[in-house]
Parts: C-alpha cells; sequence; structure tokens
C-alpha cells in the first residue's frame, strides 16, 4: 500500500482541465514544501513536471500547474493534450526517505 | 550529454545477489545525493534508496533495508545498488536517478532485474 493516496484514473476531453490529487499526512505532504509530481508515459523513465509544491522545471509546458492544501497536493493539467495521456505520480520528500503515490493514469477522451 | 546509464541487471535465482550500476555525465555528479527507485511491471513507483553526496549517509526503504547496499565512488561518477538475498518481490525496472530542486530532476533508462527460479 502506497504512503501517498492518488485517484487510480482521471480523464478528459481536449482543451478540458483536469486535477489529480495527492493525500498524504502531517507528517509529510503535510509537513515539508517538498512536493514533487512526475509524468510517465509507457515504457519510458519518469519526467519530473513540478517540485516545490508548484515550480516548473525549464521546460515543461506551463499548463501544468501545482498547489498543496493541508495534508493534500494537487497537479491540474490545463488545456489538456493527447500527449498528456500518461501516468502521474505525486511524491513527497524528506529527509531520509522519498514517498511516492500509487499513480494516476490520465486518459485523453 | 546530461544522463545516468544503469547496467547490471538479468536475471538471478532467489537468495541470490545482483549489484546494479549507475554512470553519471554531463553534471558534476560529487554535488548531489543519488537515489535508486524501482518499478514493478505494471505496477506503481517505489523508492528504493538515497545516499548522500558525500556518501556519507545512505537510507532505504524497508522492504530493502538490510538486504540492500547503496554506495558510490564519486572519482568514477557512478554509483551502486548491491542486492542481496533477493526475492520475487524484488523483480522490477530500476531507475537510478539525480537529486536535485528538491527532486529527482534526472533519471536513468532503467534495468529490468527479474527473479526467478
Amino acid at each position: 500500500q502506497s504512503a501517498l493516496t492518488q485517484p487510480a484514473s482521471v480523464s478528459g476531453s481536449p482543451g478540458q482541465s483536469i486535477t489529480i490529487s495527492c493525500s498524504g499526512s502531517s507528517s509529510d505532504i503535510g509537513y515539508y514544501d517538498y512536493v514533487s509530481w512526475y509524468q510517465q508515459h509507457p515504457g519510458k523513465a519518469p519526467k519530473l513536471m513540478i517540485y516545490n509544491v508548484s515550480k516548473r522545471p525549464s521546460g515543461v509546458s506551463h499548463r501544468f500547474s501545482g498547489s498543496k492544501s493541508g495534508n493534500t497536493a494537487s497537479l491540474t493539467i490545463s488545456g489538456l493534450q493527447a500527449e498528456d495521456e500518461a501516468d502521474y505520480y505525486c511524491s513527497s520528500y524528506t529527509s531520509s526517505r522519498t514517498l511516492f503515490g500509487g499513480g494516476t493514469k490520465v486518459t485523453v477522451l | 550529454q546530461v544522463q545516468l546509464v544503469e547496467s547490471g541487471g538479468g536475471v538471478v535465482q532467489p537468495g541470490r545477489s545482483l549489484r546494479l550500476s549507475c554512470e553519471a555525465s554531463g553534471f558534476t555528479f560529487r554535488n548531489h545525493g543519488m537515489h535508486w527507485v524501482r518499478q514493478a511491471p505494471g505496477k506503481g513507483l517505489e523508492w528504493v534508496a538515497v545516499i548522500s553526496y558525500d556518501g556519507s549517509n545512505q537510507y532505504y526503504a524497508d522492504s530493502v533495508k538490510g538486504r540492500f547496499t547503496i554506495s558510490r565512488d564519486n572519482s568514477k561518477n557512478t554509483f551502486f545498488l548491491q542486492m542481496n538475498s533477493l526475492r520475487t518481490d524484488d523483480t522490477a525496472f530500476y531507475y537510478c536517478a539525480k537529486e536535485g530542486l528538491p527532486a529527482l530532476d534526472l533519471w536513468g533508462r532503467g534495468t529490468l532485474v527479474t527473479v526467478s527460479s
């Protein structure tokens, strides 16, 4: 059982916005601002999309945004595109461990 | 070219050992903590271990503690995962990843470890 809880799947039509939630506890997401999100296409390595809750690495589209409230973090994808169809994982970093969510499959209808 | 390249995966019998390597290039390896993350076929990501930039600190997931050892050689821009007493549930793709920002901002392509009799 994953330490962080994500919905198994989320879907949306092209151009729509979707939000993926990531629920943790006061010991991880609620305590640290080291929340990150990763995108993984089938057969590929994960790619960092969001770090420190809401920051985007260079080269990541502005359509991806992150936020946090209490023990729950969220990833929002705006203007959904076919290329966004992938698995998404949230993560919480601490000094001695990194936790991942179970992953959310995003389907573009 | 900034990249991480894993090697050492393969098929191994339960109870045996295997050593994975990850060679880094294109960045100052000795300045960064390094991680191993695994993914069983069709499953999600599972963090395995981390080693600090200078090798002085190592931390492990409970599922591998006491069986796996992470180490590094900064003179060769390489770090390792020694896996002992392997079990069938250790079967997975093993990814090495660089810590930055802080997050895992660079990943290798992965190497497959299959534990089977």
